[in-house]
C-alpha cells in the first residue's frame, strides 16, 4: 500500500520564476492537503482539495493555487516566487469524513523548495 | 483563535530514560483533536499519537503516552525508554475546531529532541 508521494524532492528556483510541486495521495485517499514549512517553524496550512474544489484556504497570496485531479492527485503552483517562498512544502492525503476520529492526515515525505 | 505553544526549543535525554514534551494550547471551542508528529532529518511527517477533547482517558500508543490535563489547556508527550532513534523534531498540533470535515491542523513550533548513548 504506497503511501503519500511527493515530486521533485527538491528543487532550486530564482526569483520570479514559477514551480509547479504534485502530490499523489494515499491509496484509498481522496482529499489533499498542502502546508508550507519554513526553516524551524511549524507547518501553515496553505489549501485542502476535496473533489477537485479548492475547499479551505489559509493565509497565502493568490501566487500560490492548485488543481485536483480525477485520481485525487494534486498540484500546488507557486507563481513569481519570492526568496520567502524558499521552505519544505509538505503534502498531506485523507478521507473526507473523517475529520471527528483519530484518522488524520498522512504526509509525504515533502518538496524541499529554494529560491535564489 | 486557536494557538499551540511549545516552549522547548530543544530537549536532550539519556537513552533509555523518559522525557516529556510540553505542548500548551488555546481555544474555545468545546470540540477539538490534539496530535503529535515526529519529523526525522529526512523531513517527512510521521503521525504518533492523538487525543480527543472528550476522550476521558489519556492516549497511548507504545512507547509514546500523552498527558492531557484539560482544565490546564496541556497535552504533553510522554517518550519513555528513549532511543538514539527518537532524536528529531517533536510537533503538537490542533485540529482546528472549526465545522466542517477535514479541518485543517494548527501547528506549534516544534521541539528538538537529542537522545544521547
Amino acid at each position: 500500500d504506497a503511501g503519500v508521494t511527493q515530486s521533485p524532492t527538491h528543487l532550486i528556483k530564482t526569483r520570479g520564476q514559477q514551480v509547479t510541486l504534485r502530490c499523489s495521495p494515499k491509496s484509498g485517499h481522496d482529499t489533499v492537503s498542502w502546508y508550507q514549512q519554513a526553516l524551524g517553524q511549524g507547518p501553515q496550512f496553505i489549501f485542502q482539495y476535496y473533489e477537485e474544489e479548492e475547499r479551505q484556504r489559509g493565509n497565502f497570496p493568490d501566487r500560490f493555487s492548485g488543481h485536483q485531479f480525477p485520481n485525487y492527485s494534486s498540484e500546488l503552483n507557486v507563481n513569481a516566487l519570492l526568496l520567502g517562498d524558499s521552505a519544505l512544502y509538505l503534502c498531506a492525503s485523507s478521507l473526507f469524513g473523517t475529520s471527528g476520529s483519530a484518522l488524520g492526515q498522512y504526509f509525504g515525505p515533502g518538496t524541499r523548495l529554494t529560491v535564489t | 483563535a486557536q494557538k499551540i505553544t511549545q516552549t522547548q526549543p530543544g530537549m536532550f535525554v539519556q537513552e533509555k530514560e523518559a522525557v516529556t514534551l510540553d505542548c500548551t494550547y488555546d481555544t474555545s471551542d468545546p470540540s477539538y483533536g490534539l496530535f503529535w508528529y515526529k519529523q526525522p532529518s529526512s523531513g517527512e511527517m510521521i503521525f504518533l499519537i492523538y487525543q480527543g477533547s472528550y476522550d476521558q482517558q489519556n492516549a497511548t500508543e507504545g512507547r509514546y503516552s500523552l498527558n492531557f490535563q484539560k482544565a490546564r489547556k496541556s497535552a504533553n508527550l510522554v517518550i519513555s525508554a528513549s532511543q538514539l532513534g527518537d532524536s528529531a523534531m517533536y510537533f503538537c498540533a490542533m485540529r482546528e475546531a472549526t465545522a466542517g470535515n477535514n479541518r485543517k491542523l494548527i501547528w506549534g513550533l516544534g521541539t528538538s529532541l537529542a537522545v544521547n548513548p
